[in-house]
C-alpha cells in the first residue's frame, strides 16, 4: 500500500462548529505532516510529527489542533475556524523526516461559512 | 529563511513543443531538490528528486531536472509536452531551517498544453 489517504474529501462548517479531519498511511512512514493550500499558492507547512510525537508547529492558531494516535494515523481538530481558514488541507507522509521525498494525500477541501 | 523561486507562473504549448520551468532557491548549503506536478482535480505526486550524484535526473513521464549547484538552480525540463501534461508544477526544496529540516514549496507553474 503506497498510499495516503485523507477523509473526507470535502467539509463545509461554521465558524462554532468542531470537526475533524483524518489522515492514514500503511507504508511504514515514521514522519507525518499537515499542510495548507489556499487556491493559486504552494502548499504551506503547518505541522511535523515524528515518531508519534509533535517535531514542528509552523505558529498555527490554536483552533488548529493535531494529533497522532498512533504511527498509522493522523488527525487534524477543528474548532471556531474563519472564513479565512477555507482551503485545501493536505497530509503527507515519508520515511523519516531528513532528505526524503513526502507522499501526498489527496487533501481535504475545507469551506468555513 | 530558505525561499523557493518559480519564474513561470503560467506556460502555454502546443503539443510537441519542448518544456523548460525554471526554479531557483535560496539555501547555500546542502539540500535536497524535488518537482511535485499537480494534474487537474488530482493530488500532489513526485516526478523526480535530487538527492546527491549525478546532477542531470531523469523523472517519469519524460520529464527530466539539471541540478547547477552554482546557480542555485533545479530547471525541469521535457522535449516534446503532451496534452497529458496539464498540470501545475511545484518546484520544493528540503533544506535546513530554523534548526530543524523544511520543505519549502515554489509557488508553482500552470502548464496549459494546446493540443
Amino acid at each position: 500500500d503506497t498510499e495516503v489517504t485523507q477523509t473526507p474529501k470535502h467539509l463545509v462548517m461554521g465558524m462554532t462548529n468542531k470537526k475533524s479531519l483524518k489522515c492514514e498511511q500503511h507504508m511504514g512512514h515514521r514522519a507525518m505532516y499537515w499542510y495548507k493550500q489556499k487556491a493559486k499558492k504552494p502548499p504551506e507547512l503547518m505541522f511535523v510529527y515524528s515518531y508519534e510525537k509533535l517535531s514542528i508547529n509552523e505558529s498555527v492558531p490554536s483552533r488548529f489542533s493535531p494529533e497522532c494516535p498512533n504511527s498509522s494515523l493522523l488527525n487534524l481538530h477543528l474548532h471556531a475556524l474563519q472564513p479565512e481558514d477555507s482551503a485545501l488541507y493536505l497530509c503527507a507522509s515519508s520515511p523519516g523526516l531528513s532528505y526524503n521525498e513526502q507522499f501526498f494525500g489527496p487533501g481535504t477541501r475545507l469551506t468555513v461559512l | 529563511a530558505q525561499s523557493v523561486s518559480q519564474h513561470n507562473h503560467h506556460v502555454i504549448l502546443s503539443e510537441a513543443a519542448s518544456l523548460e520551468l525554471g526554479c531557483n532557491y535560496s539555501y547555500g548549503g546542502t539540500v535536497n531538490l524535488f518537482w511535485y506536478v499537480q494534474y487537474p482535480g488530482q493530488h500532489l505526486q513526485l516526478l523526480l528528486k535530487y538527492f546527491s550524484g549525478d546532477p542531470l535526473v531523469k523523472g517519469i513521464k519524460g520529464f527530466e531536472a539539471e541540478f547547477i549547484k552554482s546557480k542555485f538552480s533545479f530547471n525541469l525540463r521535457k522535449p516534446s509536452v503532451q496534452w497529458s501534461d496539464t498540470a501545475e508544477y511545484f518546484c520544493a526544496v528540503n533544506a535546513p531551517s530554523g534548526g530543524y529540516q523544511k520543505v519549502t514549496f515554489g509557488i508553482g507553474t500552470k502548464l496549459q498544453v494546446i493540443p
